[in-house]
């Protein structure tokens, strides 16, 4: 699986949209992107992922860079619940199954 | 239900104890893992578990040893463990769809077993 790469750490005001970038600039033709964040002491929860288009839910819109070199999650209207480490990782779909998390970015959402 | 559930929540033990984690998944999903987590580091993935048969060990030390009894069951056996070996232990479940080629969805995590060893 391909590596990503993150900043340690940002800070968002409250209300204000949060702006993720992950850097993966290997990733291969098959490997999807998928974002996960861990609040304090719970588990990982899944918030997002896509291949090449652009995808919103409605946790948080992903947008990938046409060359799919790195991407950006983007949360609308933070809330202080979104404090929390968000991980990109970029996989195949199928296969081995692994889900690497990498260092992830601490989001910090100041009211 | 959306909910992988582990049991305990809280688990302290000997070095010469041995004890079990319990994970159940009630989603029909075919694929098992088991992570561990120290404190402020990502989620390490240990095992993978697919039709419940281990298809990936991430060259885990043999004190830790898993088991799948059915699909909605995933445990793991501790005996003998280390200190070092306090951490958070994560379950997740994910969807495997069809006989070949197929395509994950997302992954389900439980809440973890928080795990000291003394």
């Amino acid at each position: 699986d391909a590596k990503t790469t993150q900043p340690p750490s940002m800070d968002c005001a409250e209300g204000r949209a949060a702006n993720l970038p992950c850097n993966h600039s290997t990733i291969s033709g098959n490997e999807y992107v998928y974002w996960y964040r861990q609040i304090h002491s719970q588990g990982p929860q899944y918030i997002i992922h896509g291949l090449k288009n652009n995808e919103t839910n409605e946790m948080a819109s992903l947008i990938i860079t046409e060359d799919r070199k790195s991407s950006t999650l983007i949360l609308p209207h933070a809330t202080l619940r979104d404090t929390a480490v968000y991980y990109c990782i970029v996989r195949v779909p199928w296969g081995a199954q692994k889900l690497v998390f990498g260092q992830g970015t601490r989001l910090t959402i100041n009211p | 239900d959306t909910e992988v559930t582990q049991t305990p929540k809280h688990l302290v033990m000997g070095m010469t104890n041995k004890k079990s984690l319990k994970c159940e998944q009630h989603m029909g999903h075919r694929a098992m893992y088991w992570y561990k987590q120290k404190a402020k580091k990502p989620p390490e993935l240990m095992f993978v578990y697919s039709y419940e048969k281990l298809s990936i060990n991430e060259s885990v030390p043999s004190r830790f040893s898993p088991e799948c009894p059915n699909s909605s069951l995933l445990n793991l056996h501790l005996h003998a463990l280390q200190p070092e070996d306090s951490a958070l232990y994560l379950c997740a479940s994910s969807h495997r769809i069809g006989t070949g080629a197929f395509l994950n969805t997302e992954a389900f995590f439980g809440q973890g077993t928080r795990l000291t060893v003394v």
